[in-house]
């Protein structure tokens, strides 16, 4: 089945710098992969997602490139604000209505 | 639009005891999806249901765990004979069609079991 491998496992930035993070994952049939932000005790919020048919996906201080033949996606934030903490999630899935396979999730601190 | 709404938000049982997490989906949504995430860990699927039918079970453990989504009513995921290890927090997803993959989580159900 599906792995999904995520890194860094923490992440501390200084406030305006941007934080990068790393998944890659084992099944190449998978061609879904959003990223989550989950803040203390909170629900996981879709944050940005790609498809195996676009390489890049930008949404303002966001944006999501995808490695098809590396197997790896990564999510990038510029101009980090201290809102900007907390657990970060990439997943991987088949589409059409399957179950997404999580990353172990990467803590992220912006310092002000 | 309200979100996908899960009941109760807390629930403490104790060893033995019987735990029903409930989740009702976003209007228009069809398929639900159970997720477990343990204390500072990741999240982990259950199962992927759609109305009156179980999809894919693969990730529930083999014993005490069911879930069902009645044609009417909220999907229940039920935890019969409660350990201490099924401690977690219980989220549930919803997508409104197998095409679109979006989930979108509810607020989870924490499950303390003394």
């Amino acid at each position: 089945g599906e792995n999904v491998e995520q890194h860094p496992s923490t992440l501390s930035v200084q406030e305006g710098d941007s934080a990068v993070i790393k998944c890659t994952y084992s099944d190449s049939a998978s061609n879904y992969f959003p990223w989550y932000k989950q803040e203390l005790g909170k629900r996981p919020q879709l944050i940005i997602d790609i498809r195996s048919n676009v390489g890049e996906k930008k949404d303002q201080r966001i944006a999501v490139t995808l490695n098809k033949t590396a197997k790896h996606f990564s999510l990038h934030i510029t101009e980090t604000q201290p809102e900007d903490s907390a657990v970060y999630f990439c997943a991987a899935s088949i589409e059409y209505g399957n179950k997404l396979v999580f990353g172990a999730g990467t803590i992220l601190r912006v310092k002000s | 639009n309200a979100g996908v709404m899960q009941n109760p938000r807390h629930l403490v049982r104790r060893r033995g005891q019987e735990a029903r997490l409930r989740c009702s989906p976003m209007k228009g949504h069809s398929h639900v999806y159970w997720y477990r995430q343990l204390p500072e860990e990741g999240l982990k699927f259950m199962v992927y249901l759609q109305k009156e039918n179980i999809i894919d079970e693969s990730g529930m453990p083999k014993e005490r765990f069911s879930a069902e989504f009645p044609k009417e009513g909220p999907s229940i995921l039920r935890i019969q004979q409660v350990v201490r290890g099924d401690s977690a927090a219980y989220f549930c997803a919803s997508s409104p069609w197998a095409s679109k993959n979006e989930q979108f989580f509810g607020p989870g159900t924490r499950l303390t079991v003394l």
